[in-house]
């Protein structure tokens, strides 16, 4: 089984903190994604990697980064923690492009 | 762009009910299709999807048939059990890596 897991599940962070959101995939795929989901609105794609080092953004980009060092982890970034930032923030992967997408358990962000 | 949209929520049913939980979609293209099922407290999970027109999935009891003519993709259980509350999400796929999601749906059931 595909298993994608996330560093936290449940994380208070105040305005203006850097936050660092983990996330392992173990099985080799080519493609990670981070999203937010927000009630009503469904799930949003912030950023994505398609490989090493390479990322591409998403829907919605403004006040978030990532990093890809390693094909297994990739992280999302917020440099300066926001309260419009609070969600529940899921990874997931993909071995390719057109496959199916694997997410992990969520974590759930609160700024104060 | 490629959009999802899902029926309205929350749907209530009792224990035993047929289910169906309407998506529909707008795509240029021919685009693969998913329902994601999210029970409480956790992440997303595949329960199927469709790959090209007429194609049915299925899963744990749960069927969808993708209709090019209709540009739909409805969520059907013949008889659902109170295991079946979580929230379920519309997808779809096309090019670009990037799912679509609708806004999803909350089922609960009722014993």
């Amino acid at each position: 089984d595909v298993k994608v897991t996330q560093s936290s599940r449940y994380l208070v962070k105040r305005t203006g903190e850097k936050v660092f959101l983990e996330c392992v995939q173990d099985m080799d795929h080519e493609n990670m994604f981070w999203y937010r989901q927000d009630p009503g609105l469904g799930l949003r794609l912030i950023y994505f990697s398609y490989d090493v080092k390479m990322k591409e953004k998403g829907d919605i980009p403004e006040g978030y980064s990532v990093s890809r060092e390693k094909k297994e982890r990739f992280s999302l970034i917020l440099e300066s923690a926001s309260t419009n930032q609070t969600s529940m923030y899921l990874c997931a992967s993909s071995r390719t492009e057109k496959e199916t997408q694997y997410f992990g358990p969520g974590t759930r962000l609160l700024v104060l | 762009g490629d959009s999802v949209t899902q029926m309205e929520g929350p749907v209530t049913l009792s224990e035993e009910a047929c289910l169906t939980i309407n998506c529909t979609y707008t795509a240029t293209g021919y685009p693969s299709l998913f329902w994601y099922v999210q029970y409480p407290g956790e992440g997303l999970q595949l329960l199927l999807k469709a790959t090209k027109a007429d194609d049915k999935g299925s899963n744990k009891g749960f069927e969808a048939t993708y209709r090019k003519e209709t540009t739909s993709f409805h969520l059907e259980k013949g008889s659902v059990q109170v295991s079946d509350s979580a929230v379920y999400f519309c997808a779809l796929l096309q090019g670009a890596q990037k799912l679509v999601f609708g806004q999803g749906t909350r089922l609960t059931i009722n014993p």
